[in-house]
């Protein structure tokens, strides 16, 4: 059963970057995850997959301010040049065969 | 552009009854795998059950196996859950959501596109 930890909380300047982290359960490493944003009363959007590699393919319409990349189970997403639109929760998202799990969030506030 | 309508929510007793439903645009619908997933007021996303495209396989979180039936209907475009048995613990907002398609009409098992989401209340 593959879990996705992610912290609580995380927090950075009007302007600054972020690094948001997702680590993979023991003898998951290799997975691929998603990242997907929700802003304050809205549903989920799409940010990107990621795979172990840290390649990523965005959504449509993601900026250029957000990226991703990978080192061993630990999965990033990158937000540059911080708005105050960025201030929502962030999941971390994988998948195998009849099951499709979840990170906990990471709410980011936005200084 | 990709629309996600979800519907049907509303105030139920425990141990009723209900069905929501997601209507789609803007994609062929039925090379698609969909899935329910919901969050309960404050807490995070947790997946409910997803459908192939074909609607041959369904799954199903073991929080809801065997009170929540998932559905399609591709010449309606529109993806459903049939709720029952429901308890105070099923209290969520319902989010549809469009899973990322790879070749051959297998899907990759994230979510490209999301609804807006209907409320459920459980109480009595």
């Amino acid at each position: 059963q593959v879990v996705l930890t992610q912290s609580p909380s995380a927090s950075a300047s009007l302007g600054a970057s972020v690094k948001l982290t997702c680590t993979l359960s023991s003898g998951h490493s290799s997975y691929a995850i998603a990242w997907h944003q929700q802003q304050p009363e809205k549903g989920p959007r799409y940010l990107m997959k990621l795979n172990n590699d840290g390649s990523h393919i965005k959504g449509d319409g993601i900026p250029d301010r957000f990226s991703g990349s990978s080192s061993g189970a630990e999965r990033y997403l990158t937000i540059s040049s911080l708005q105050s639109e960025d201030e929502a929760d962030y999941y971390c998202q994988t998948w195998v065969t009849g099951d499709r799990v979840f990170g906990g969030g990471t709410k980011l506030t936005v200084l | 552009e990709v629309q996600l309508l979800e519907s049907g929510g509303g105030l139920v007793q425990p141990g009723g009854s209900l069905r929501l439903s997601c209507a789609a645009s803007g994609f062929t619908f039925n090379n698609y795998a969909m899935s329910w997933v919901r969050q309960a007021s404050g807490k995070g996303l947790e997946w409910v059950s997803g459908i192939s495209g074909s609607g041959d396989k369904t799954y199903y979180a073991a929080s809801v196996k065997g009170r929540f039936t998932i559905s399609r209907d591709n010449s309606k475009n529109t993806v459903y859950v049939q709720m029952s048995a429901l308890r105070a613990e099923d209290t969520a907002v319902y989010y549809c959501a469009k899973e990322v398609g790879i070749a051959g009409g297998n899907t990759r098992g994230d979510f490209d596109y999301w609804g807006q989401g209907t409320l459920v209340t459980v109480s009595s």
